[in-house]
């Protein structure tokens, strides 16, 4: 079964800081890998898919890597935001799971004025 | 576009009642997803459906099941509902493998 861990589990930034977050998965045998914001009480907001064939996908101040072979993604977000504050889950998505989205436990992240 | 929707937002059942949580998407996609979200477990899938007409398992399955309706349209039902099926509930969609998430049901079990 494909396992997904994100570390840290949580993390406080004073705003302007530049900060990565770290997703690694066991079965490289992947599709894409997705990241995720969620907020408080929220539903799921798609921040970047990453294909599998792909090493990096870029939005705004946020850019997500990939390298299967060694099993890890991050995701980095530049001059951080008090509004960037939220909880940031990664999911791979196929390899021997097939159909399903497996998901780390997420990295709150704070980010204070 | 609506995207995903789901119905109710929030729900308070007792212990034995039935319900049926509700979820459509305007995207055209074909495969659809349950999920449940829970404190320190992460988001486990409870059923997915790839197709219109087909279902499958996922890793949480007992005590639930699915109707794909149509192409739009995916429901989940909880025949008799325990406290441990207290949790948050999202439904997905999907195309060539990005998903989509729903707001999510708030669902209490007493």
């Amino acid at each position: 079964k494909q396992e997904v861990t994100q570390i840290p589990a949580a993390l406080s930034v004073p705003e302007g800081e530049n900060l990565v977050l770290n997703c690694s998965f066991t079965d490289s045998a992947i599709y894409n890998l997705q990241w995720f914001r969620q907020d408080p009480g929220k539903g799921l907001t798609s921040l970047l898919l990453i294909q599998s064939s792909q090493r990096e996908q870029t939005s705004g101040r946020l850019n997500a890597s990939l390298d299967k072979s060694s099993g890890r993604s991050t995701l980095y977000i530049a001059a951080s935001q008090p509004g960037d504050s939220a909880t940031y889950l990664c999911a791979a998505y196929g390899g021997q799971s097939g159909y399903a989205l497996n998901f780390g436990k997420g990295t709150s992240l704070l980010v204070t004025p | 576009n609506a995207g995903v929707t789901q119905t109710p937002k929030f729900q308070v059942l007792k212990t034995g009642q039935s319900m049926t949580l509700q979820c459509a998407q305007d995207m055209n996609h074909n495969s659809m997803y349950w999920y449940r979200q829970d404190p320190g477990m992460g988001l486990r899938l409870i059923y997915y459906s790839a197709s219109e007409g087909t279902t499958d398992k996922g890793e949480v399955p007992n005590g639930y099941n699915v109707s794909r309706l149509n192409k739009r349209e995916f429901s989940l039902r909880l025949e008799s509902a325990a406290p441990s099926q207290t949790s948050v509930y999202f439904c997905a969609s999907s195309v060539t493998g990005e998903q989509y998430f729903g707001p999510g049901t708030r669902l209490t079990v007493t």
